[in-house]
């Protein structure tokens, strides 16, 4: 079964307003989380490592203030996208990595602003 | 740096084997992944393999690495239309925990 759930699973929202996305870690408590974002027809890009209990850390070109992360306890980390616009429009994908050095994704989510 | 990758598209007819090719960069890494990716659906991980290894054998699935040439391939035998799907090949990072890089992915087409 899934070790990694997405919510929601998918939205729309208008321009301007920020957006929640939660991913939770079910069968494992996990201290590192990791977002991902995919174009249509693209790869997965790495956005940001989730840290529980501090700042994540954003890759090279990912605005921290636009996309902000929580990782408030060992199950959860949510992304936040703040003042969406069009072009944030995309799939967002999390995951969490294992002892096992296998990393599990979530199902992801579909964002659309218009 | 780190740069994965990957051909875009594959067509091989139902009942045929499929080979998925990649390259990568980094030396260092010690992992490295397939994973499959069905239409608006999260990535499954089909397997992955060590670096101290050459070939790794799971049911259809054989993952064969050349690090040499920082080379890995995925052999899909006896191919099903179940299986057309987008496959992404991705290396572990060195220096982060989990951290992955991710090819631009495979299009793989099964038809009759």
């Amino acid at each position: 079964g899934a070790v990694v759930s997405q919510h929601p699973s998918w939205v729309i929202c208008k321009s301007g307003t920020s957006v929640k996305i939660e991913c939770r870690s079910l069968d494992f408590q996990a201290t590192t989380m990791f977002w991902y974002r995919q174009f249509p027809k693209q790869s997965l890009m790495l956005m940001a490592t989730s840290n529980e209990g501090s700042k994540a850390t954003y890759e090279q070109g990912v605005e921290k203030d636009k996309f902000l992360i929580n990782h408030a306890s060992l199950t959860l980390s949510t992304l936040t996208v703040t003042s969406a616009h069009p072009e944030d429009s995309s799939f967002y994908i999390c995951s969490r990595g294992s002892p096992s050095n296998e990393q599990f994704f979530g199902p992801g989510t579909r964002l659309t602003v218009l | 740096g780190e740069d994965v990758e990957q051909s875009l598209f594959l067509s091989v007819r139902e009942g045929d084997s499929s080979v998925i090719n990649c390259t990568y960069t980094d030396s260092s890494s010690t992992y490295l992944y397939w994973y499959k990716q069905e239409p608006g659906a999260g990535l499954q991980l089909l397997t992955y393999i060590f670096s101290n290894m050459d070939m790794k054998q799971d049911q259809r699935l054989t993952v064969l690495l050349n690090k040499k040439d920082k080379h890995l391939s995925l052999r899909i035998a006896d191919t099903q239309t179940g299986d057309s799907a987008i496959y992404f090949c991705a290396e572990r990072a060195s220096g982060g925990y989990n951290k992955l890089i991710f090819g631009a992915g495979t299009r793989l087409a099964v038809h009759p």
